[in-house]
Formats: structure tokens, sequence, C-alpha cells
């Protein structure tokens, strides 16, 4: 299995601009987590998703950040618009729960810089 | 609230020495799992070991072995025979059935040659 994929792996662009980061999950895992990792507040949840329904959003920032996954196998999370403060590593993790143990899969992250 | 503590947030171990390193967390949940996490530079997260609270049998994995102790909600991580690609920072993570991971803030371990 390939892993949980992530794209892109690093992005630049500038306030105000729309940013829109993917996933793909591992095939037949039916939780999807997105994480924000900054020096200051470290790694949080963001959402996530169990059949592709989001179950917990309390950790999106404000309505800047929205989150889909319209199949099972992809996943977005999109900022519209960008502000420097949301320059962080953004990872995506999928899990099987039954099967896993709860263990999660990380992506490689996406690093995303606002000018 | 779930909380994770990472009290250390600098190590340093020489090649082939022992080091702990600590983790502490609050849960009101009696079924639960514990995780170390490695992060190294290249910033991917790598399971180290994971513990499920309902075991009272500490986990091992080679090098890696964790002293649980539930009553105290504590979670350590020992490394024996460290190896300069130990070097890395270590998260410590809980999570209830089913749910998301909650992170302790990390402790960066140095290894020396």
């Amino acid at each position: 299995d390939a892993g949980v994929i992530q794209s892109p792996r690093h992005e630049v662009t500038e306030m105000g601009q729309e940013v829109t980061l993917r996933c793909k999950p591992i095939s037949g895992h039916d939780y999807l987590f997105w994480y924000r990792q900054t020096m200051m507040r470290g790694l949080e949840l963001l959402i996530y998703f169990n059949n592709n329904v989001p179950i917990d959003d309390s950790g999106m920032p404000e309505d800047r950040f929205s989150a889909k996954m319209p199949n099972a196998s992809f996943s977005t999370l999109k900022i519209q618009p960008s502000e420097p403060r949301d320059s962080a590593v953004y990872f995506c993790a999928s899990s099987a729960r039954v099967t896993h143990h709860n263990e999660q899969f990380f992506g490689p992250g996406t690093r995303l810089t606002v000018l | 609230a779930q909380t994770v503590t990472q009290s250390q947030p600098e190590m340093s171990v020489q090649e082939a020495e022992t080091v702990t390193l600590s983790c502490t967390y609050d849960t009101s949940e009696s079924d639960y799992y514990l995780f170390w996490y490695k992060q190294p530079p290249s910033r991917q997260m790598i399971l180290v070991i994971r513990q499920e609270a309902y075991k009272q049998q500490n986990a091992t994995e080679n090098r890696f072995s964790v002293n649980f102790q539930k009553a105290a909600k504590s979670f350590s991580l020992k490394i024996s025979d460290s190896q300069l690609g130990d070097a890395a920072m270590y998260f410590c993570a809980q999570t209830n059935s089913g749910y998301a991971l909650n992170f302790g803030k990390g402790t960066s371990l140095l290894v020396t040659p």
C-alpha cells in the first residue's frame, strides 16, 4: 500500500489567496483526520471524518477553513482567504479503528507558507 | 478535557546508552490508547509504540519499551542502546476509542556519538 498521500508537499501563497490541500487515505480505512502543526500550538486536530461524514470540526479555527470528504478515497482542506498565521504543516491521517487498534497512519504533510 | 504533558522539551543521550522520555496524561475515560510517535527532520510521523489501557503488561518493540502506570496516568518511553537514527522529536499521544489523537508538546531527543 502506498500509505496516506498528501498534495502538494509544499505550498507558498500570498495573503488573501485560496489554498486547497488534498489527501488520499489508505484504502479500507474508515477514519480520516486533519491535523495542523505549529511551533506555538504543537499538533492539534482540525477535523475528522468517519465513513466520509464529518464527526468533529471543533478544531477548525474559523469560517475561513472548510473540509470535505466526497468519497472514501479523497478529502480536501480549503482555506479561503489565507492569512500569514495559517502558515503551518498540515497533516492528514487515516485509520481503521477495528483492525488497527486506533493506530493512525500519517501522510508526509503539506508545509504551507502564507506571505 | 484531555491533556497530555511532556515535561522535557529536550533530552540528550550518548550512543548505546538508555534514555527515558516522560509523559503524563489526564482522561476520565476507562478505555483509551496511548502512543509514542517519532518525528525526524523529514517531518514524517512514525508510530514507535502503542499501549492499550486495559492491558497491564507494558508494551515493547525491540529497543523501545514503555512504563505504563495507569493509576498515576504516566506513560514513559525507554529507548535502549540508543542509535544516531533515534534523534528526532518524540510525541506522546492519547485517544479514546475511535477518536482523534491528543498530543503532547513533544520532546526533542539528541543522540551524541
